[in-house]
């Protein structure tokens, strides 16, 4: 199985809201990351979890805060989102953090902040 | 660091068609390379990947590349393309130290496969 899935594909949320962005992967990795990315433009990395702790933050925002409850499972609890905050979120998985391993994407969360 | 430079933002292409998309990167360390592609609405799949050894690449779909390190190239090639491989793709690289997360990415290709 060398699948990551993300859920919910699509959500709309008011600027005021809470909500949480879930992944999962079953292959064993141990890295796991969260990306943005906007339309027509490449993803950019928010976060990365290496065993389950946070090893990364690229300097998000706090209204954007990563969970990781066990090795298979990547949240990102939403906010106070700004309109701006519009995306399709990508998680991704590899083995470890390190170069040579390839990353697993997901098939994203289409957020629509309004 | 790494950076990553994709020459073509849009390439158009006949079916049956070769096509070339060109990449350049730029890193003081050895890297490791990469293709992903991306089909509308979806997440990235990884087309072929170069860590180390033969510098000619075989991927998925009839993809390969080809890893030229005087140069700092590594150019995706097809032989023959279909409708179906009408999609964005991404080049990227990571440096091959141990501690070296971060993916970097080239702006991306609009290949478009027109009938």
């Amino acid at each position: 199985d060398t699948e990551v899935t993300q859920t919910p594909k699509h959500l709309v949320m008011g600027m005021t809201n809470k909500k949480s962005l879930k992944c999962e992967q079953h292959m064993g990795h141990r890295a796991m990351y969260w990306y943005k990315q906007k339309a027509k433009k490449p993803p950019e990395l928010m976060f990365v979890y290496s065993y389950e702790k946070l090893s990364i933050n690229e300097s998000v925002p706090s209204r954007f805060s990563p969970e990781c409850p066990n090795s298979s499972l990547l949240n990102l609890h939403l906010h106070a989102l700004q309109p701006e905050d519009s995306a399709l979120y990508l998680c991704a998985s590899s083995q470890g953090t390190g170069g040579g391993y390839e990353q697993y994407f997901g098939p994203g969360t289409r957020l629509t902040v309004t | 660091a790494q950076s990553v430079t994709q020459l073509d933002s849009q390439v158009p292409v006949f079916e049956e068609a070769p096509v070339e998309l060109r990449c350049n990167y730029s890193s003081s360390v050895s890297v490791y390379l990469f293709w992903y592609v991306q089909y509308p609405n979806q997440g990235l799949q990884l087309l072929l990947k170069y860590l180390s050894g033969s510098t000619l690449v075989k991927g998925i779909n009839g993809f390969e590349a080809e890893f030229n390190k005087s140069q700092t190239s590594f150019h995706l090639r097809k032989p023959s393309v279909h409708i179906s491989d009408t999609a964005e793709y991404f080049c990227a690289v990571r440096g091959s130290g141990g501690s070296n997360y971060k993916l970097t990415f080239g702006k991306g290709t609009l290949l478009t496969v027109n009938p």
